[in-house]
């Protein structure tokens, strides 16, 4: 069964830093592209960054453009969040999502996010 | 960026109803449009991709449709443990950006 735990997260004061780990296992890592999405208390879900399988390629929001990066170690199977410059905003739950595409007829079809981590929180207070 | 709406934000409804949620993008995303299903404090679950694929293992009384701006998700016959928040997520051109929910209440 396809595990992504989520660690790293914790209180942090406006303007510090956190980084984020997702280990995965039981599923080829390196052969897929991976995702941040992050859960403000209460509230709905938001899409923060991807990146390629091979890490060439990353996407961010403009929330998060600037301050945090993306990156992976496919030789530990491990997908990563570098969060800096550090906002009251930015608290909230932090899931990992492993991106699947769906073809048709050797078309891309549709990107979904199919399995999820279990989130990590980040409380960003002084 | 692409804005998706969904709608409703609420609704209540009793066992054995049949439930439709619409989601509207901002401008054409084909059929790239998924649904999620959330529970209190469990991650998202995914129920429909590609606009109208039913994922392995979700339940036949799920299903999508709709292409290019505009989307549902209907449940025939909601079941005690349908009651969530659902959203949907366009993943046609990053930020791949998520509806706002819609809670399903037990009217």
């Amino acid at each position: 069964e396809v595990q992504l735990l989520e660690s790293g997260g914790g209180l942090v004061q406006p303007g510090g830093s956190l980084r984020l780990s997702c280990a995965a296992s039981e599923f080829t890592f390196s052969g897929y592209t991976m995702s941040w999405v992050r859960q403000a208390p209460g509230k709905g879900l938001e899409w923060v960054s991807a990146i390629g399988s091979s890490g060439d390629t990353t996407f961010y929001a403009d929330s998060v453009k600037g301050r945090f990066t993306i990156s992976r170690d496919n030789s530990k199977n491990t997908l990563y969040l570098q969060m800096n410059s550090l906002r009251a905003e930015d608290t909230a739950l932090y899931y990992c999502a492993r991106d699947d595409v769906a073809m048709l007829r050797g078309v891309r079809v549709g990107y979904y996010f199919d399995y999820w981590g279990q989130g990590t929180l980040v409380t960003v207070s002084s | 960026d692409m804005q998706m709406t969904q709608s409703p934000s609420s609704l209540s409804a009793s066992v054995g109803d049949r439930v439709t949620i619409t989601c509207r993008a901002s401008q054409s995303i084909s059929s790239f449009l998924n649904w999620y299903q959330q529970k209190p404090g469990k991650a998202p679950k995914l129920l429909i991709y590609a606009a109208s694929s039913l994922q392995s293992g979700v339940p036949s009384r799920f299903s999508g449709s709709g292409s290019g701006t505009d989307f549902t998700l209907t449940i025939s016959t909601l079941q005690p443990e349908d009651f969530a928040t659902y959203y949907c997520q366009q993943s046609n051109s990053p930020p791949h950006t998520f509806g706002g929910g819609t809670k399903v209440e037990i009217k």
